[in-house]
Parts: C-alpha cells; sequence; structure tokens
C-alpha cells in the first residue's frame, strides 16, 4: 500500500491569516491530487485538484505540487472559523483508479 | 451535487446478520468506489467498479462483496457482519472517463454492528 503522509495535527491559526496544510506521497508516479475537506459527521468535499508541478489557485485556496519532493500543499489564505474542518489529501497511484488518502489534518481557525 | 443516494443513511444490527448498503447515481458515471472510514485509518477503499459488472477488489476487501448489475447502482454486502465492520460507509463516484479524476462522495451510511 503507498503511503499518504499528513500532520493529524490540529493545526490552530487565528482568523484571518494563512493556514498551511502538507501531505508527503511515497509513490513517486502518482499522477493525480486532491483536497478535501470534511466537516464532522459529514462526507468529504472536493475542494482543489492539481496534476502538474506548480500552483493551482482557486478563490481562497492555493494548491501546490512538487514532484520531485513528492509533496503537496494547500494553503487557505484569509482563513474563517467555517473553515474549521479535517482537510484529506488523496493521490491517484501510477496504476491505479483508486485514491489512496492521508489521515487528515484537523484546522481549528480561531476568532 | 454529484446525485449520488446512499441507503440506508443508519442502521444497527447483530453479528452474523447480513447486510447489504446501496449507491444509487444519477448521471451515468462509470467508476464508483466504496470506503470505509474508521478513526486512526482514515478511508480505506473495499471495492469498486468500472463498469456493469466490472469490480476490482481494494484494501479492506475480506469479509465484503459487491455487485454492479446497473450503472446507476452499486451494492455493497456484509454476508456475515463483524463488529469489526462497524464503520462509516462511503460511496464515490468519479466524474471522468478515467479513473483518476475527481470523485464526488456521497453522505455516507453509519453502520453498528453489535
Amino acid at each position: 500500500q503507498k503511503e499518504v503522509e499528513q500532520n493529524s495535527g490540529p493545526l490552530s491559526v487565528p482568523e484571518g491569516a494563512i493556514a498551511s496544510l502538507n501531505c508527503t506521497y511515497s509513490d513517486r508516479g502518482s499522477q493525480s491530487f486532491f483536497w478535501y475537506r470534511q466537516y464532522s459527521g459529514k462526507s468529504p468535499e472536493l475542494i482543489m485538484f492539481i496534476y502538474s508541478n506548480g500552483d493551482k489557485e482557486d478563490g481562497r485556496f492555493t494548491a501546490q505540487l512538487n514532484k520531485a519532493s513528492q509533496y503537496v500543499s494547500l494553503l487557505i489564505r484569509d482563513s474563517q472559523p467555517s473553515d474549521s474542518a479535517t482537510y484529506l489529501c488523496a493521490v491517484t497511484p501510477n496504476s491505479g483508479y483508486a485514491l489512496n488518502f492521508g489521515k487528515g489534518t484537523s484546522l481549528l481557525v480561531t476568532p | 451535487d454529484a446525485g449520488i443516494t446512499q441507503s440506508p443513511r443508519h442502521k444497527v444490527t447483530e453479528t452474523g446478520t447480513p447486510v447489504t448498503l446501496r449507491c444509487h447515481q444519477t448521471e451515468n458515471h462509470r467508476y464508483m468506489y466504496w470506503y470505509r472510514q474508521d478513526p486512526g485509518h482514515g478511508l480505506r477503499l473495499i471495492h469498486y467498479s468500472y463498469g456493469v459488472k466490472d469490480t476490482d477488489k481494494g484494501e479492506v476487501s475480506d469479509g465484503y462483496s459487491v455487485s454492479r448489475s446497473k450503472t446507476e447502482d452499486f451494492l455493497l454486502t456484509l454476508e456475515s457482519a463483524t463488529s469489526s465492520q462497524t464503520s462509516v460507509y462511503f460511496c464515490a463516484i468519479s466524474t471522468g472517463d478515467v479513473g483518476n479524476q475527481p470523485q464526488h462522495f456521497g453522505d455516507g451510511t453509519r453502520l453498528s454492528i453489535l
């Protein structure tokens, strides 16, 4: 089983700050990278995906991918209390059709 | 809204009984998946399907079987439920023509095996 690693947190940031969430993966052939947000008791919700090295921005969210370092990150600008959730990193292996998930990072945005 | 409905949403049953969970989609996507989510383990793939009657095993398939007789329905069966199968089960669909496209999840089924 290929590994996807995330710091479990909780990561605590003040309202208005930038939250930085990190993920590393072990399968060097991985092709697709996803970030999901999951509120307690709810299902995962896709917020970003990235396929190529570099940055991808969508509103307050930026995904960053560095395949050489096997590292993907999610930046949340102007963090709001409503961003408090668990963020799941997911990676598609080179040979597969399914996602390998990290265990998630808990984010707490304090007013 | 990816048009995914899971049923039932909650179920409590006893060890040794059969259980079937249903995932229904409205958009005719080819790829469908069953995951379970447990504290300390995250989301783990049980089985997936890449077409009608085409299925394959995931990381934690022991004790589970699946069937897909129609594009819109993907069934997960626990033939003889055990307490270790107490979990939250999520169905997902991939919206692309290949499996490495974004996946979208149903609302989940909370299953308790007593």
